[in-house]
């Protein structure tokens, strides 16, 4: 069974320090998705990670992902508080979209 | 602009009732699934479709089921409503695989 696990699972910065969030599963797969959560609303989209190696920013974010150790990072560089929110990982594992979600990471970012 | 709609999105019902929660899409995709959200779980997979007539179990499948009669739509049905299946339900769809998948707003569903 593939498990998919997030750490850390909450995690308080404050404004403008760096951090990263671990994203582990069990299987072989290199395909993994991070998506964003608000409260209250539904998930979007931030990063789609196809191959070993790759590499994707966006703004203050950057999403890695090292199949042969089977970890995806989301590092988070100077935070505001506009990032406060849930993050989660998701892992592809038959490459047919069918996405096993970890439990998500609750980020809130204070000044 | 094409999105993806659910329906309801609040709904309370009772133990026992048979409910289905729709999920309409204008994006022509094949690809579309369903997942419900529990704290302490993240989302879980409850059943995709990678087209018409094609329907698929996914991890937490039991007292749940889906069709696909066109491309637009799943459906998704509880047979027998338990308190259990009280949860935030979200569908999602996808063009092919290794893209983004799209979510939708999510139905809210109390059993009493």
């Amino acid at each position: 069974e593939l498990k998919v696990e997030q750490n850390p699972l909450f995690l308080s910065m404050q404004e403008g320090k760096n951090y990263t969030i671990y994203c582990n599963y069990s299987t072989t797969s290199d395909r993994l998705y991070w998506y964003r959560q608000d409260p209250g609303k539904s998930l979007e989209s931030l990063f789609v990670l196809l191959s070993n190696g790759a590499v994707k920013q966006e703004g203050r974010l950057m999403a890695s992902l090292d199949t042969k150790a089977r970890l995806s990072t989301l590092h988070i560089t100077a935070a505001v508080h506009d990032l406060s929110a849930t993050y989660f990982c998701a892992v592809d594992v038959g490459s047919q979209g069918n996405l096993i979600f970890g439990k998500g990471t609750k980020l809130s970012v204070k000044p | 602009d094409a999105e993806i709609t659910q329906s309801p999105r609040h709904k309370i019902t009772e133990t026992g009732r048979q409910v289905t929660l729709a999920c309409h899409q204008t994006w022509n995709h094949n690809n579309m699934f369903w997942y419900r959200q529990d704290l302490g779980h993240g989302l879980r997979l409850i059943h995709y479709s990678y087209g018409v007539q094609d329907t698929n179990k996914g991890e937490v499948s039991d007292g749940y089921s889906v069709s696909r009669s066109n491309t637009e739509d799943l459906p998704l049905t509880l047979e027998s409503a338990a308190s259990s299946q009280t949860s935030v339900y979200f569908c999602a769809t996808q063009r092919e695989p290794d893209t983004e998948a799209f979510f939708g707003q999510g139905t809210r569903l109390t059993v009493v």
